[in-house]
């Protein structure tokens, strides 16, 4: 059985860091890209950011670039999130994602967010 | 960044009816779309993905068309269990971007 289990969250003051950490377990984490989305409390869903299965690649929403930084350790089938510089915008429950694969009509590589871990809250507040 | 316009942003309708949820982008992205499902405190969930394909597991009330920049979800006979919140994302380029959301509420 998938699944993702998020950690790492808390409350933390503005300008704080954070790491958050999430636990794969079910499938081989090495073939698959990860994301990372937040909810704001009683918000829509944002995007926040994304890894290549290998680490090469990564991709992040224009608000967080230079202040979260995403990676992984597939040995320990782990994803995380580096967060500084923290700031009241960025209170949410956050969560983590697996890509999985489709093609689309030229042949090329697309990705729907097929799992999801349960969320892990950071509150950002002095 | 590509803008994702949900409507309506809210709807009240009755077990058994036909509910369609429309999602416009600000530009044309071929058919990069998917759409979600998520409940009160808990994760979403993939319905729809490329989107008119129905992932593994969701009930074929649930389907997808469009392509370009108008996208419609539409439910053919609403069930207790569909009372939830329905999110579009687009996946044609970075950042990826969601809509608002669609609260569908019980008439």
């Amino acid at each position: 059985e998938v699944q993702l289990v998020e950690s790492g969250g808390g409350l933390v003051q503005p300008e704080g860091s954070l790491r958050l950490s999430c636990a794969a377990s079910g499938f081989s984490l090495t073939r698959y890209w990860m994301s990372w989305v937040r909810q704001a409390p009683g918000k829509e869903l944002e995007w926040v950011a994304n890894i290549r299965q290998d680490g090469s690649e990564k991709y992040y929403v224009d608000s967080v670039k230079g202040r979260f930084f995403i990676s992984r350790d597939n040995a320990r089938n782990s994803l995380y999130l580096q967060m500084y510089n923290l700031r009241g915008e960025d209170t949410a429950v956050y969560y983590c994602a697996r890509e999985d694969t489709h093609y689309d009509s030229s042949g090329a590589n697309k990705y729907h967010l097929d799992y999801w871990g349960q969320g892990t809250l950071v509150t950002v507040s002095s | 960044a590509i803008q994702m316009t949900q409507s309506p942003s809210s709807l009240s309708a009755s077990v058994g009816d036909r509910v369609t949820i429309t999602c416009r982008a600000s530009q044309a992205i071929r058919n990069d779309l998917d759409w979600y499902q998520q409940k009160p405190g808990k994760a979403p969930k993939l319905l729809i993905y490329a989107a008119s394909s129905l992932q593994s597991g969701v009930p074929s009330r649930f389907s997808g068309s469009g392509s370009g920049t108008d996208f419609t979800l539409t439910i053919s006979s609403l069930q207790p269990e569909d009372f939830a919140t329905y999110y579009c994302l687009q996946d044609y380029n970075y950042p990826r971007t969601f809509g608002q959301g669609t609260k569908v509420e019980i008439k």
